[in-house]
């Protein structure tokens, strides 16, 4: 059973970057599509980011320009990055397998979740 | 990008009753390419329906989904307690994916 874990500071000051790290256990992270979702508090999901095990990327475009995805295939984890964060990044940040038929894909397994508070 | 209306935004119903979900899509979702999540409180979403007919691993025969083009329904058949929660759609079909604003099913 494939299992992934996010890990990384809970408070990011304003206009600095947030950093995440999501490790994939229970199979390998190889030849598949991974992916950060969002969701503020109180609010719906949304998506930020994908990556392929090759290095293969895709952005949400209203977030293009402050985030990166990257892959650590030995290490099994893939990672986010967002710069100039505000409290409007406010959000449980969720890793996640997605499952690319077409043009993009859906989400088979999901971290339990990371709260990531922008405050100064 | 393919903005996802889902209503209604709450459904108040009890145990044993029948739930209906819809989702429409501004534009024709390709392929059919739609996908259904539950989410209760303090928990990650977790995938229900894919191609908008088929259920996921382990998911119970009184949920189904239907519809194609810009029309979607989750329908839950018989409410059991443990279906209380929010629901979302996402299309997959083109890029950007994006997610419905959910649909809360309570008592």
């Amino acid at each position: 059973q494939v299992q992934l874990q996010e890990s990384g500071p809970g408070v990011v000051k304003p206009s600095e970057t947030l950093s995440l790290t999501c490790t994939v256990s229970g199979g390998s992270i190889s030849n598949y599509y991974w992916s950060w979702i969002r969701q503020a508090p109180g609010k719906g999901l949304e998506w930020v980011a994908y990556i392929y095990s090759t290095g293969n990327t895709n952005y949400n475009p209203s977030l293009q320009s402050r985030v990166t995805i990257s892959v650590d295939t030995s290490k099994n984890q893939f990672s986010l990055k967002m710069s100039s964060v505000a409290a409007a990044d406010t959000a449980v940040y969720y890793c996640a397998r997605m499952f690319r038929p077409g043009a993009a894909g859906f989400f088979d397994y999901w971290g339990q979740g990371a709260l990531v508070t922008v405050s100064s | 990008e393919v903005v996802l209306t889902q209503s209604p935004g709450t459904l108040s119903l009890s145990p044993g009753e029948r739930a209906t979900l819809s989702c429409r899509a501004s534009q024709s979702v390709t392929s059919n390419y739609l996908a259904w999540y539950q989410q209760k409180p303090g928990q990650a979403p977790r995938l229900f329906i894919y191609a908008a007919s088929s259920r996921a691993t382990g998911i119970p025969d009184r949920f189904s989904g239907s519809g194609s083009g810009t029309d979607f329904t989750l329908t839950i058949s018989r409410l059991e307690p443990e279906d209380f929660a929010v629901y979302y759609c996402q299309q997959y079909g083109s890029s950007p994916l994006t997610f419905g604003g959910g649909t809360k099913v309570g008592i």
